[in-house]
């Protein structure tokens, strides 16, 4: 069965260093990735996905995210942490030739940058 | 493009009542699919809809129930409403069924149950 894990419920980055926020995965056929962030009181934004290809993706907002398949790994990462990158972040996968398209979500990381 | 729109953005209702939430995809966008999220259970899935014909369904009751129309817009009732259905709903629509689709995301609808 698919599934997504996020192991950090909350990160915690000084603004000015580098943020890393993991993201794993189980698929049994070729991964689609995708990295959501949520401000307070609205809705998902759409920040990067990896599709094939280059493994690290390259989004909005400054964001980028790795893809290590031998890891299953799709960690988001940010060179220099803004206070406004505070938020959650989420992380979901689809399974290539998965019939049912359904994405599967982790559950989700709140980063806290602090000034 | 506009994005998606869900009305209304704000709900109270008390306990037996029922409720309607819209969603209006992005133009051109015809796969529509809805999601639950509360701080204790984080973001889940309902259904999803394409070109009218609801196509994945999440685990939860018949309470829950939804449709699209023929122009995509979507709506989502839940009947008998109780206090655990207090949450954030969102919308989300993509273009079509590709794996490699993005979802986009409303702002929500926040319904709080008394």
């Amino acid at each position: 069965a698919q599934s997504v894990a996020q192991p950090e419920d909350q990160v915690n980055v000084a603004e000015g260093n580098p943020l890393t926020v993991k993201c794993t995965y189980s698929v049994s056929g070729n991964p689609y990735l995708f990295w959501y962030v949520q401000y307070p009181n609205r809705g998902l934004q759409f920040l990067l996905k990896y599709i094939t290809g280059d493994n690290l993706v390259k989004g909005s907002y400054g964001f980028e995210a790795e893809f290590n398949k031998s890891q299953t790994s799709f960690h988001l990462k940010k060179p220099s942490a803004l206070v406004s990158d505070s938020a959650l972040y989420f992380c979901a996968v689809r399974e290539g030739g998965d019939s049912n398209y359904q994405l599967i979500w982790g559950a989700g990381t709140k980063l806290i940058i602090k000034p | 493009k506009a994005g998606v729109t869900q009305t209304p953005r704000y709900l109270i209702k008390t306990r037996g009542q029922q409720v309607t939430l819209s969603c209006s995809p992005i133009s051109g966008h015809r796969s529509v699919s809805w999601y639950q999220q509360t701080p204790g259970q984080g973001l889940q899935f309902l259904f999803e809809y394409f070109s009218e014909t609801q196509r994945n369904k999440g685990n939860f009751p018949g309470r829950f129930s939804g449709r699209q129309f023929s122009n995509s817009r979507s709506e989502m009732n839940v009947s008998t409403l109780e206090l655990g259905d207090s949450a954030l709903y969102l919308c989300a629509s993509s273009p079509g069924l590709a794996l490699t689709d993005t979802q986009y995301f409303g702002p929500g609808t926040r319904l709080t149950v008394l």
